[in-house]
């Protein structure tokens, strides 16, 4: 079945900087690939996704980039702020009949700490 | 902004008991899923319902159950618990299960439902 590896574990950068998280994905027919942003003890909100027929999409300061023949995708944030501060996940869609026609797999999620 | 809404917030159990955990989905949508989230871990799927008829299992034993209503509200029923079974619950809503294009098929997490089996 599909599988979705995430680095780094932890990040931490200084106010301003820019962050980059990278994610993996098995399942060649995966066709959509969300970002979710966990604050302690609140929900998974999406902050971005993206479909493979799309290389690249971007929202003010935040983008995320889809390389289909290396299986891989990535999360920039730029200018980070102390409010980024979270755990964030990505996610892989895989085709309907690995159990699930909506079914997400997640990454094991990357600790960013932005320090002002 | 009425979201996805889940109930209770927390819950403390003891082992063997069962528990039903409960789901609103975001009003006009009609698909519901359902993750576990160890502390530390990514949400690992568990079920999707769409229309009232489950359309996705994942790896879990068959004392995980659920099931959707006709107004596509949901509730999880875990039996005989575990101590593993200490979890967040969380229920996601989205417009369609699936779409090619377009954004119906966006899943939106509730605030989840704290589970302690003791």
């Amino acid at each position: 079945g599909e599988n979705v590896e995430q680095h780094p574990s932890t990040l931490s950068v200084q106010e301003g900087d820019s962050a980059v998280i990278k994610c993996t994905y098995s399942d060649s027919a995966s066709n959509y690939f969300p970002w979710y942003k966990q604050e302690l003890g609140k929900r998974p909100q999406l902050i971005i996704d993206i479909r493979s027929n799309v290389g690249e999409k971007k929202d003010q300061r935040i983008a995320v980039t889809l390389n289909k023949t290396a299986k891989h995708f990535s999360l920039h944030i730029t200018e980070t702020q102390p409010e980024d501060s979270a755990v964030y996940f990505c996610a892989a869609r895989p085709p309907p009949f690995s159990g699930g026609y909506n079914k997400l797999i997640f990454g094991a999620g990357t600790r960013l700490a932005v320090h002002p | 902004d009425a979201g996805v809404t889940q109930s209770p917030t927390h819950l403390i159990k003891t082992r063997g008991q069962h528990v039903t955990l409960r789901c609103s989905p975001i009003s006009g949508h009609k698909s519901v899923s359902w993750y576990q989230q160890v502390l530390g871990q990514g949400p690992q799927f568990i079920f999707q319902y769409y229309e009232k008829e489950e359309r996705g299992r994942g790896n879990f034993p068959d004392r995980f159950s659920a099931r959707q209503f006709p107004n596509y509200s949901s509730e999880l029923n875990v039996n005989a618990l575990l101590l593993g079974d200490s979890a967040l619950y969380l229920c996601a809503s989205s417009l369609e299960e699936r779409a090619r294009i377009g954004y119906a098929d966006t899943q939106y997490f509730g605030p989840g439902t704290r589970l302690t089996v003791l």
